[in-house]
């Protein structure tokens, strides 16, 4: 069945980096485009940015910009979201959820999440 | 930007009631590009209605979505047990950046 399946929880130290995978399966992993949206403990949903697995063109949030580089694995089919220089306030839920072109664009397929908890 | 501001926060209901629940747009978002998710403790978001209108695939017909520019609205008809949840809309135009509410809980009363 079509599925997200995300790496396990992290804890950091302020400043260090973070890199959360996202494995693809049961569906032509280059056909559709991945976000990645996260989610601070009990706040709402916030996006970060798009990859294209085909191409690996991304675009992200202006508020991640210069810390967020999102990459993809064909190969494996999956897709990675790294955030760099963390602080207390990047503690959250981190999802990556497809995008479908045929139901407009909407976010149809969604990983399980991995929180990240920055601290020291 | 487009900013989606959802109401009411909270929203107090019995099972069987009726629940309408508000996406203003701070400017026009094509109806083709307005979601509705319903999220639940511990669990990723799941899609509920895209297109502001069509359910998506195993939602069940007691979920409706209406409404066009930047007014828009989800409606339960008859809520069930399962449905007390958050609730969040998004805007995912051509462009990034795509955007959500910031929820309406439906919660039991």
């Amino acid at each position: 069945q079509v599925q997200l399946v995300q790496s396990g929880a992290e804890v950091k130290k302020p400043g260090a980096s973070v890199k959360v995978s996202c494995k693809a399966s049961g569906y032509t992993f280059t056909s559709y485009y991945m976000h990645w949206v996260r989610q601070a403990p009990g706040q709402g949903l916030e996006w970060m940015g798009i990859i294209n697995p085909s191409g690996g063109s991304t675009s992200y949030a202006q508020k991640f910009q210069g810390r967020v580089t999102m990459t993809r694995d064909t190969s494996t089919s999956t897709v990675y979201m790294e955030l760099s220089s963390l602080r207390s306030e990047d503690t959250a839920v981190y999802y990556c959820a497809r995008e479908s072109s045929w139901i407009s664009n909407a976010f149809d397929i969604w990983g399980q999440g991995t929180m990240v908890t920055v601290s020291s | 930007e487009i900013v989606l501001t959802q109401s009411p926060g909270t929203l107090s209901l019995s099972p069987g009631e009726r629940a309408t629940l508000s996406c203003r747009a701070s400017q026009s978002v094509s109806s083709s590009y307005l979601a509705w998710y319903q999220q639940k403790p511990g669990q990723a978001p799941r899609l509920l209605i895209y297109g502001a209108s069509s359910r998506a695939t195993g939602i069940p017909d007691r979920f409706s979505g209406s409404g066009s520019g930047t007014d828009f609205t989800l409606t339960i008809s008859r809520l069930e047990p399962e449905d007390f949840a958050v609730y969040y809309c998004q805007q995912y135009g051509s462009s990034p950046p795509q955007t959500f509410g910031q929820g309406t809980k439906v919660e039991i009363k």
